[in-house]
């Protein structure tokens, strides 16, 4: 059974350009969340996606959008980055919405 | 507004000593919480849950109590190891029909050899 990986583990990028991270769940977990976590700070939720449909939002603009494929991966897209989008974006998935919830390493975003 | 708040953002303990790290929650609609360790540049690692319909969960070295009249949550580990060094986050979840996860600022346990 493999855990929940993500990709890529660094990136860098420009004020203005946009991201694409990806998550690969854990194998059998169909529900994907998606994390933001500023240095020193705890997680904060962006959303979840629950068998391909989005399953609840936090307080992130709409340039934050997400996708979860039928193999329950998923990905967030950040457009118009932001110098504030620099953190560390953690995925995490469950069996279900509503049971324990696992991490992957998360990607760490630098936008200079 | 909502919030989960952690007592102490630093916790010291000698190794093999019992570590008991708090957290107090908000919402009292509240049913479901976790406690995560996060090492330096890693993802959080569950450690332990509890449902609201329990008051205490036990697992391998680790307890979780909850206390719903106080909305109170803490996590005890018992014979402390270097290796439990790092920060300690509790999460709550709040949003009823969402596995939405609202965590608090964490806790960082420091063991002394």
């Amino acid at each position: 059974e493999t855990g929940v990986t993500q990709s890529p583990t660094h990136l860098i990028k420009t004020r203005g350009q946009q991201v694409t991270l990806r998550c690969s769940s854990q194998s059998g977990h169909n529900t994907v969340s998606w994390y933001q976590q500023a240095l020193g700070q705890g997680p904060q939720f962006i959303f979840q996606y629950y068998r391909e449909e989005e399953n609840g939002r936090g307080n992130f603009p709409p340039r934050f959008s997400g996708l979860q494929f039928p193999n329950y991966s998923s990905e967030l897209n950040v457009n118009a980055l932001e110098l504030d989008d620099s953190a560390l974006y953690l995925c995490a998935s469950s069996l279900i919405w509503y049971t324990e919830a696992f991490f992957g390493q998360g990607t760490r975003l630098t936008v200079v | 507004g909502e919030s989960v708040g952690l007592h102490l953002p630093t916790l010291s303990v000698q190794e093999g000593d019992n570590s008991i790290i708090n957290c107090a929650y908000s919402n009292s609609a509240s049913d479901y919480f976790i406690w995560y360790k996060q090492e330096s540049g890693k993802g959080p690692q569950f450690i332990i849950d509890i449902r609201s319909n329990m008051d205490k969960r036990q697992g391998q070295r680790v307890t979780v109590l909850l206390n719903k009249t106080v909305k109170h949550l803490s996590l005890q580990i018992a014979a402390t190891q270097p290796g439990d060094s790092a920060v300690y986050f509790c999460a709550e979840n709040s949003s009823g029909n969402t596995g939405k996860l609202i965590f608090g600022q964490g806790t960082t346990l420091q063991v002394k050899p």
